[in-house]
């Protein structure tokens, strides 16, 4: 089984700063397969990126993702007040096909 | 525009079983790259994959879950359905159904596109 490891836990930052949100794979995984999502207080996650790079349908060029292998990331070039919310980093793969990381939060400083 | 709503109970009595369903509006649920999941969401933690199917009653399942969880579709109705038996109180949950897109060709997954959309998500407890 893969295990998604992201860090920080909680990243404390200001409106205007970059954000750098790191996933960690427990081994090797396609590109194609990982996908990031954002989750606001009370809300249900909403599609970020998909294939590690590729925005979703919407989403504002100042969120990025990039990676191979094992470590993934997802920028935020300049943080807009809306940004502040809890982000999940997602793997599809054999078993089980759907792997989740525990999320990091993005708070105001 | 697709929207997906979950129905059912927000109390659940320990050991018994925890039924929810998800009705599909804005597309059929029988497209061909469509995946329905139900995720889950304890309180402060991070989101659990439960499992999936297919239109054509093809399920996967999170091997943690996997005994006691029951996932079903109703085509006729656009709804997809779940099924926990013997829950305790880490049940306790938001549940979540989302749509998960999959372009396959020839057989072979292309283009993974993740979980697109979803319900606004049902809080459950589990209480005597």
């Amino acid at each position: 089984e893969i295990v998604l490891t992201q860090s920080p836990g909680t990243l404390s930052l200001s409106p205007g700063e970059r954000a750098t949100l790191s996933c960690r794979a427990s081994q090797s995984v396609s590109n194609s397969y990982v996908v990031w999502y954002q989750q606001k207080r009370g809300q249900a996650p909403r599609l970020l990126i998909y294939g590690a790079s590729s925005r979703a349908t919407g989403i504002p060029d100042r969120f990025s993702g990039g990676g191979s292998g094992t470590d993934f990331t997802l920028t935020i070039s300049r943080l807009e007040p809306e940004d502040f919310a809890v982000y999940h980093c997602q793997h599809y793969g054999p078993s089980p096909p759907k792997t989740f990381g525990q999320g990091t939060k993005v708070e105001f400083k | 525009q697709v929207q997906l709503q979950e129905s059912g109970p927000g109390l659940v009595k320990p050991s018994q079983t925890l039924s929810l369903s998800c009705t599909v509006s804005g597309d059929s649920i029988r497209g061909a790259d469509d995946y329905w999941n139900w995720v889950r969401q304890q309180p402060g933690k991070g989101l659990e994959w439960i499992g999936s199917i297919y239109h054509t009653g093809t399920t996967y399942y999170n091997p943690s879950l996997k005994t006691r969880a029951t996932i079903s579709i109703d085509t006729s109705k656009t709804q997809f359905s779940l099924k926990l038996t013997s829950v305790t109180a880490a049940d306790t949950a938001v549940y979540y159904c989302a749509r998960e897109v999959m372009i396959t060709f020839g057989g072979v997954l292309d283009i993974y596109y993740g979980l697109d959309v979803w319900g606004q998500g049902t809080t459950v407890v589990v209480s005597s």
